[in-house]
């Protein structure tokens, strides 16, 4: 079984600040690795994946991730924020074998402050 | 090309009451999810149909049911609607199971309120 723990559940930061939102998680199979995007009363948006090679994956509007194998974590990363990325974030896993088995994160509120 | 559809957006019920929500994947997709948000819960499976069939299910009880047309849209059932039904109903797709790194790509959502 997989699951995914995003260590915080909100992220209050400076316009123009760097930023980090944290993801950690643990499975007994390989697995790909997601960040979604939930801006407010909107669904989902796919940000960036890892499925396989470089472990640096960069994704839309300037966000990268870095995936970690021997901490498990696949960390999402943005040098500089701005306003419009006010959203909450979701960090997922799903096994190789299927996605009906991905498993969300609880995800992480970030909120920037002008 | 157009992305996951759903309808419709918003909707009131009063419980007990039956809801029907609707749902089109990107075209050539054809595994459908169901997913529930409701507030402080976070998102929560119900329901997967790939070629038709269901083929997998979230902890839900049988009054959430589904089914996946020859076009590959879903419909999302809801019996007996409960005042814990109130939730955002979000529908995703993905293209063959396990394609694209089991990618799964996500509509709008159906805001559902029963009161």
């Amino acid at each position: 079984a997989q699951s995914v723990t995003q260590l915080d559940s909100q992220v209050p930061v400076f316009e123009e600040a760097p930023v980090e939102l944290r993801c950690n998680y643990s499975s007994s199979v390989s697995v790909y690795l997601f960040w979604y995007v939930q801006y407010p009363n909107q669904g989902l948006q796919l940000l960036l994946k890892y499925l396989s090679g470089s472990t640096l994956v960069k994704g839309i509007n300037g966000f990268e991730a870095e995936f970690n194998k021997s901490q498990t974590s696949f960390h999402l990363r943005k040098p500089s924020v701005h306003i419009s990325d006010t959203a909450e974030y979701f960090c997922a896993v799903s096994p190789y074998s299927s996605a009906s088995k991905i498993i969300f994160g609880s995800g992480t509120r970030l909120s920037i402050r002008p | 090309e157009a992305g996951v559809t759903q309808s419709p957006t918003h909707l009131i019920k009063t419980r007990g009451q039956q809801v029907t929500l609707r749902c089109s994947p990107i075209s050539g997709h054809t595994s459908v999810y169901w997913y529930q948000q409701a507030l402080g819960l976070g998102l929560q499976f119900l329901l997967w149909y790939d070629e038709g069939e269901e083929r997998n299910r979230g902890n839900f009880p049988p009054r959430f049911s589904g089914r996946q047309f020859p076009n590959y849209s879903s419909e999302l059932n809801v019996n007996a609607l409960e005042l814990e039904d109130s939730a955002l109903y979000l529908c995703a797709s993905s293209l063959v199971p396990g394609g694209e790194g089991n990618t799964i790509y996500f509509g709008e959502g159906s805001w559902l309120t029963v009161v």
